[in-house]
């Protein structure tokens, strides 16, 4: 069974500060995505990275995956209310695997106050 | 919106009572998924289609729970005899997924509707 553990769990920051979210597996994935989700809504996707040590980009959040695939970060710069919900990671399983159901991390829950 | 949707977006049942949820993905996937999501925790994943077929169905929580997708189209998850337990948020996800060879698939990403709200009483 592949697991993602993300951390941390809850995080209440001042508007302005950086964060960073990690997501972190003993097992390998093909791909990673991140999503977030605001109450009562299905997960909306921010980015998926494929390959080892890539990293990308998307206005001020950076996403990184390990060089081993087995991680992940997301880094936000100077944040804001807006960036206020549940991050979450979830990892595809390996690319010869005909099922992509994807395990995700318990999520990060993330308050930015003004 | 991702262009999935899924009906009711919220269910609210009596104990051993039967519920049916709907989603209709994005019209040109092939791959539909049923993902189960309780109060502070990631989806967990419950099964999914590929058009018609149902390939995995192992992590459908009991024998109460079943799903079809009868057309490759649209899914019903169905829970008969509801418990207490099974309060949770439902969500359907949709993907487009493509064979290169023998035993290599390339997957794209998935897209999530919104969800169903069940709560059973």
């Amino acid at each position: 069974t592949q697991l993602l553990e993300q951390s941390p769990q809850f995080l209440s920051i001042q508007e302005g500060e950086n964060l960073t979210v990690y997501c972190n597996s003993s097992s390998v994935f093909s791909s990673l995505q991140w999503y977030r989700q605001e109450p009562g809504e299905g997960p909306v996707l921010l980015v998926t990275v494929v390959t080892g040590g890539e990293v990308k980009k998307l206005k001020r959040l950076t996403f990184q995956f390990g060089d081993a695939r087995k991680d992940s970060s997301l880094h936000i710069t100077a944040a804001q209310t807006g960036d206020t919900g549940l991050y979450l990671c979830a990892g595809a399983p390996r690319r010869n695997n005909a099922g992509n159901m994807l395990t995700f991390g318990g999520g990060t829950r993330l308050m930015v106050k003004p | 919106d991702t262009g999935v949707s899924q009906d009711p977006r919220h269910k609210i049942t009596k104990r051993g009572q039967n519920v049916t949820f709907r989603c209709d993905p994005i019209s040109e996937h092939n791959r539909l998924y049923w993902y189960r999501q309780t109060l502070g925790q990631g989806p967990e994943f419950l099964t999914y289609f590929q058009n018609e077929a149902q390939l995995e169905k192992s992590r459908l929580l009991s024998d109460r729970f079943s799903a079809e997708r009868p057309k490759g189209s649209f899914s019903t998850l169905e829970i008969q005899r509801t418990e207490q337990g099974d309060s949770a948020m439902y969500l359907c996800a949709s993907s487009l997924v493509a064979v290169v060879g023998a035993g290599a698939y390339i997957t794209d990403t998935q897209y999530f509707g919104p969800g169903t709200r069940l709560t059973v009483l």
